[in-house]
């Protein structure tokens, strides 16, 4: 099992362009969560999507879109970045419902607006 | 509304030497609690856990941590650190219904040779 997966690993734009970060998790999870981590702020949730059809804005949601594609992928895209959305983006699941409650996350996306 | 505080930032201790790292949450409902760790360049791994029953958790690589629901902490320790125990620590709560993780600002623990 490869987990949860991210693409790319890091990502360099100018204030402006736009893209689209992919999350992927072959556990057979429900809910899938999109973080954004700067230092000395801890992660900050930005969306969610508690099940397959569903999405949920999280702390700090505004400069971002989110598809839930499927059971298995969660994209983030950036419409109109700005050097603000400079940050390491985590994409996370767990299995809603269990009893382990416990997110997985994947190892991140490094992303620079200049 | 929940939250969560480390109280310190960053933690430097001599290797083979005891570490405890604090943490404490606000809640008025029951809740979940996880200390996560953040190697270098790398994603969150679940250290430990605490759902219900002892209040003293233990978790991967010799920490442990306790649970004080009236002092709203759950502080984690380990007795002896090594080198590569040097990494940034998260503690984070969920609530039963599981939607929404809280997570603290971190604890960069330096273990120094």
């Amino acid at each position: 099992n490869a987990g949860v997966t991210q693409t790319p690993k890091f990502q360099v734009l100018k204030t402006g362009q736009s893209m689209t970060l992919q999350c992927a998790q072959d556990m057979n999870h429900n809910s899938m969560y999109w973080y954004r981590q700067d230092p000395g702020m801890g992660l900050r949730l930005i969306y969610y999507s508690a099940s397959e059809g569903t999405t949920d804005k999280g702390e700090v949601p505004n400069g971002y879109n989110v598809s839930r594609l499927n059971k298995r992928e969660f994209s983030l895209r950036l419409e109109s970045a700005a050097p603000s959305q400079t940050s390491v983006y985590f994409c996370a699941s767990r299995l809603a419902g269990g009893s382990s409650y416990e997110q997985y996350f994947g190892p991140g996306t490094r992303l620079t607006v200049t | 509304a929940q939250s969560v505080t480390q109280l310190d930032s960053q933690v430097p201790v001599f290797e083979e030497a005891p570490v405890e790292l604090r943490c404490n949450y606000s809640s008025s409902v029951s809740v979940y609690l996880f200390w996560y760790v953040q190697y270098p360049n790398q994603g969150l791994q679940l250290l430990l856990k605490y759902l219900s029953g002892s209040t003293l958790v233990k978790g991967i690589n010799g920490f442990e941590a306790e649970f004080n629901k009236s002092q709203t902490s759950f502080h984690l320790r380990k007795p002896s650190v090594h080198i590569s125990d040097t990494a940034e620590y998260f503690c984070a709560l969920t609530l039963n219904t599981g939607n929404q993780f809280y997570f603290g600002t971190g604890t960069s623990l330096t273990v120094i040779p």
